[in-house]
């Protein structure tokens, strides 16, 4: 079956600790992205790729890195600068053929950060 | 600043009471507008795309509309397991970064039985 996949489902870490969150996809897409997902508001984009070894930075990308070197990985770290890391994120990949194609998303990783 | 203004926040229904959640948008030029479905803790789901004004898309009991300023999700002779947060977002045709969608804060339905 094609799909994404996210891992954990849930994380929990001590203030002042990095964590990485994985992504992977096998539905060959160019694309994919981050999201963050806090009670209350909508999908907020933290970083996008369209291609391997290149991402750009979404609306709050303060406090966040990824990486692209697999098309199917897009791992993201949230680091110690991220002042608020308690959320639901969400990974997502899509066509990128210079049109709009739609996101399809994982099924998310609830990070709790104490 | 694109922005996605979804209403109600929150809509409970009978089953079989129909009815249609709303998705407000203003954007620099509209690419697509997409609609999805999401259970609690879980990632969404996809459920349509409209790209131009005046089309619709159907999938069994919901039917999206599109117009230059909004899109509507009717849904017909709901049930229970059509309970869920939906979602709208949407892409401009503005720069590079065609991928980005823009979300609004989703419409909380809840179908009694």
């Amino acid at each position: 079956d094609g799909g994404i996949t996210q891992s954990p489902k849930y994380l929990f870490r001590k203030e002042g600790q990095n964590v990485t969150l994985s992504c992977e996809q096998n539905l060959n897409h160019d694309a994919m992205y981050w999201y963050r997902q806090d009670p209350g508001q909508g999908l907020r984009l933290i970083y996008y790729s369209q291609i391997v070894n290149d991402f750009q930075k979404g609306d709050i990308a303060e406090g966040y890195s990824v990486s692209r070197e697999k098309k199917e990985s897009f791992p993201l770290t949230v680091t110690s600068a991220q002042k608020n890391p308690t959320a639901f994120y969400l990974c997502a990949s899509s066509i990128d053929r210079g049109f709009p194609y739609e996101q399809y998303f994982g099924p998310g990783t609830r990070l709790t950060v104490t | 600043e694109d922005q996605v203004t979804q209403s109600p926040e929150a809509l409970r229904l009978q089953e079989g009471e129909s009815s249609s959640l709303n998705c407000s948008y203003t954007v620099s030029g509209l690419r697509g507008l997409f609609w999805y479905r999401q259970d609690p803790g879980k990632g969404p789901e996809f459920l349509f795309t409209l790209y131009s004004a005046g089309e619709e898309k159907e999938k069994e009991r919901l039917k999206a509309t599109l117009t230059k300023k909004e899109s509507f999700l009717h849904i017909t002779a709901p049930k229970p397991e059509d309970s869920a947060t939906y979602l709208c977002a949407v892409i401009n045709a503005g720069g590079t970064s065609y991928g980005k969608l823009t979300f609004g804060q989703g419409t909380i339905l809840t179908v009694h039985p």
